[in-house]
C-alpha cells in the first residue's frame, strides 16, 4: 500500500527558472495539502485542494505560485522564476475525508535549492 | 490568523530523563493533532485529541488537551535515543474548508547517551 509520493526528491534550480513539484496522495485520498519548511522551521500551510478544485490557497504566495489537481494524473506544485528564498522543504500530504479529522499522511518531500 | 506557538524551541536530555512541550493556540481549537519528525524525514502522525480535558497514553507519550481546548502537552517518560527528532502540535479549525491545521513552530528533542 504505497504512501504519499513525492517527486522529485530532491530538485536544483538556477534563479529565474521554473521548479514543478508533484504529489501523488495514498490510494483512495482525494485531499492533498502543500506545506513548505524552512531549515530549522515548522510548517507552513500553503494550499488545500480536491480533485480539480483549489479550496483553501490562504497560504501561497500571491505571485509565481500555483497549484493544481487534475481529474487524472498528480497533484503538482509550480514555482515560477524561483528565486534564492523560495529554497526549502515542500511536504505534500494526503488526507482521506474532508468529514474525518483524522491524521495526514506525509510525503517525503522535495528539497529545493536555488542557486 | 491563528497562531500556535510551542515551547521550548529546543531540549536537550540525558537518556533516562523525561521531557515535555507545550503547545499554546491564540484560538479555541476543535482538535489537535501531534506529529514527530526524524532528522532528514517527514512528519508522522501521533496522535489526535478532541475532548476538552482528554489525555491519551501511548507507551512512555502522554498527550493532554486543555480544559480551554487552547492548549496541549506531550510528555515523555524515561527518554530514549529513538525519541530524538522534532515534535510539533497541529492545532485544528473546523472551517468550510474542512479542518484546517496550524502547525506550531516545533520542539527539537536530542537525547545524550
Amino acid at each position: 500500500n504505497a504512501g504519499v509520493m513525492q517527486n522529485p526528491r530532491h530538485l536544483v534550480r538556477r534563479r529565474g527558472q521554473e521548479a514543478r513539484l508533484r504529489c501523488s496522495p495514498m490510494k483512495g485520498h482525494s485531499h492533498v495539502y502543500w506545506y513548505r519548511q524552512l531549515p530549522e522551521e515548522g510548517l507552513k500551510f500553503m494550499v488545500y485542494l480536491q480533485k480539480e478544485n483549489i479550496i483553501d490557497e490562504s497560504g501561497m504566495p500571491k505571485e509565481r505560485f500555483s497549484a493544481e489537481f487534475p481529474k487524472e494524473g498528480p497533484s503538482i506544485l509550480r514555482i515560477q522564476q524561483v528565486v534564492r528564498g523560495d529554497s526549502a522543504a515542500y511536504f505534500c500530504a494526503s488526507s482521506d475525508s474532508i468529514a474525518n479529522t483524522g491524521e495526514l499522511f506525509f510525503g517525503e518531500g522535495s528539497r529545493l535549492t536555488v542557486l | 490568523g491563528q497562531q500556535v506557538m510551542q515551547i521550548p524551541q529546543y531540549q536537550h536530555v540525558q537518556e533516562g530523563e523525561d521531557f515535555t512541550t507545550y503547545c499554546n493556540s491564540s484560538t479555541t481549537l476543535s482538535n489537535i493533532q501531534w506529529y514527530k519528525q526524524r532528522p532528514g524525514g517527514h512528519p508522522v502522525f501521533l496522535i489526535q485529541l478532541v475532548k476538552s480535558g482528554e489525555v491519551k497514553k501511548q507507551k512512555r507519550l502522554t498527550f493532554q488537551f486543555g480544559e480551554a481546548k487552547k492548549n496541549s502537552s506531550l510528555h515523555i517518560t524515561a527518554t530514549q535515543t529513538t525519541d530524538v527528532g522534532t515534535y510539533f502540535c497541529a492545532g485544528g479549525l473546523y472551517t468550510g474548508g474542512g479542518n484546517k491545521l496550524t502547525f506550531g513552530t516545533g520542539t527539537q528533542l536530542k537525547v545524550e547517551l
